[in-house]
């Protein structure tokens, strides 16, 4: 079974432009969240989508926003890029996103953002 | 919020020492732990999980990793570690409960709340 599978892996963009990022997860699985990845501030949680719907939102600026498709297969888009944003950015999937589900997430290989 | 604190962020061990990695999360209710690794320019992997019984639970490649509910804590630990574990380790939380709260009882969830990591470097 393919893994979590994040496409382009590396990006380079400038200030003030945008950005999307593309997430096919696990087959099967329905859950899609995205983390951020930064020397200084780690791992930390962006968005998770569960049946095209935004299930759980974390602490980021309204530039960054995400969506999931039918397919289950999401992307994440980030507009009027800023230099702070230079990141790695990772998708997970999970099965399930019930309460009573023992979910457990599976990461993707990230896709690396820099911004001059 | 919750928040995961790793007490160590660095750690140099030899060939067959003993690990142990502390992880302590904010609050109590009901969670999820795991602990993911990331071996260098790889991604993140599962290396266990605590969902629920029995709060010592073993995962792949010889780590075990405990959960005292009253400290709040899930330490991973390993007896004898190998050149091959050196890598960066991921603590993680998914509070269930606090997402079960805030969504009116809708259910679901699977936002993690990671440490901010111990990279590992075992010597030969």
């Amino acid at each position: 079974k393919a893994g979590v599978t994040q496409t382009p892996r590396y990006l380079i963009k400038t200030r003030g432009q945008q950005v999307t990022l593309s997430c096919s997860p696990i087959s099967g699985h329905r859950s899609v969240s995205w983390y951020q990845q930064t020397p200084g501030q780690g791992l930390q949680f962006l968005f998770e989508y569960f049946s095209e719907t935004q299930r759980n939102k974390g602490n980021f600026p309204g530039r960054f926003s995400g969506r999931q498709f039918s397919n289950s297969r999401s992307e994440m888009n980030v507009s009027t890029l800023e230099l702070g944003d230079s990141a790695l950015y990772l998708c997970a999937s999970s099965l399930e996103a019930s309460f009573l589900a023992k979910n457990i997430q599976y990461f993707g290989a990230g896709t690396r953002l820099s911004v001059l | 919020a919750q928040s995961v604190s790793q007490h160590n962020h660095h750690v140099i061990l030899s060939e067959a020492a003993s690990l142990e990695l502390g992880c302590n999360y904010s609050y109590g209710g009901t969670v999820n732990l795991f602990w993911y690794v990331q071996y260098p320019g790889q991604h993140l992997q599962l290396l266990l999980k605590y969902f629920s019984g029995d709060p010592l639970v073993k995962g792949i490649k010889g780590f075990e990793a405990e959960f005292i509910k009253s400290k709040f804590s899930f330490n991973l630990r390993k007896p004898s570690v190998q050149w091959s574990d050196t890598a960066e380790y991921f603590c993680a939380v998914n509070d269930v409960q606090a997402q079960l709260w805030s969504r009116n009882l809708t259910g679901g969830g699977n936002k993690l709340t990671f440490g901010t990591g111990t990279q590992l470097k075992v010597e030969l």
